[in-house]
């Protein structure tokens, strides 16, 4: 069955740059939308943005000025990266699969790698 | 402040039942179809009803959902000790072209 793993740095400073990647297993990156949500300590979930196979891409507004989603179809991943970073955003990151914009749930999720921003 | 509206707690003892409301709007519950999450403590969400009152296979039946107008509902009937969990609600927004989320519902079994 479908697989995701997040992967990337558990601890980045404020201002720098966060970078994770979502390895997808057990199926093709090139069906199907890739989708990033977060959720920080004890709070709810909120997403983040989600891409297509072809670069197609959606941000949430809030945002979408320090946010950028890529995929690379040939390793079947894709990747988040939220710059200008502040102690707000430290939270679990969720990379999970979206149906389609039609049947819009979010299956299966990857376990989820938590995040601390902090000097 | 999320864009769906969810009473952060709710509570039930075991064997009875326990319905959770998810209020939202005209640009997403009342155009779009609810899908509902389940997260136990310490876990990834995962998805428990789709498209208002779908299972996926391996959820039980004593789960369901349902949707009238800018509201939607999970039940939860027979209830376990294992259902101890977060539950969110979700939906696509028209305006915003993307997905939403409620702020989440903790049920506790009492």
């Amino acid at each position: 069955q479908v697989q995701l793993q997040e992967s990337g740095p558990g601890l980045v400073k404020p201002s720098e740059t966060l970078s994770l990647t979502c390895t997808v297993s057990g199926d093709s990156i090139t069906s199907y939308y890739w989708t990033w949500i977060r959720q920080p300590p004890g709070k709810g979930l909120e997403y983040i943005g989600y891409i297509f196979y072809t670069g197609s891409t959606n941000y949430s507004p809030s945002l979408r000025s320090r946010v950028s989603i890529s995929v690379d179809t040939s390793k079947n991943q894709f990747s988040l990266e939220l710059s200008s970073l502040t102690a707000a955003d430290t939270a679990i990151y969720y990379c999970a699969r979206l149906v389609s914009k039609r049947y819009n749930w979010f299956d299966p999720w990857g376990q989820g790698t938590p995040v601390t921003v902090s000097s | 402040q999320s864009v769906l509206t969810q009473p952060p707690s709710a509570s039930g003892t075991p064997g009875r039942g326990v319905t959770m409301s998810c209020s939202g709007s005209s640009s997403n519950i009342g155009s779009n179809t609810v899908h509902w999450y389940q997260q136990l403590p310490g876990a990834a969400p995962k998805l428990l009803i789709y498209t208002n009152d779908q299972r996926p296979s391996g959820v039980p039946g004593r789960f369901s959902g349902s949707k009238s107008g800018t509201s939607a509902s999970l039940a939860i009937s027979r209830l376990q000790s294992g259902d101890e969990a977060d539950y969110y609600c979700a939906a696509w927004d028209d305006s915003l072209n993307g997905p939403v989320f409620g702020g989440g519902t903790k049920l506790t079994v009492l």
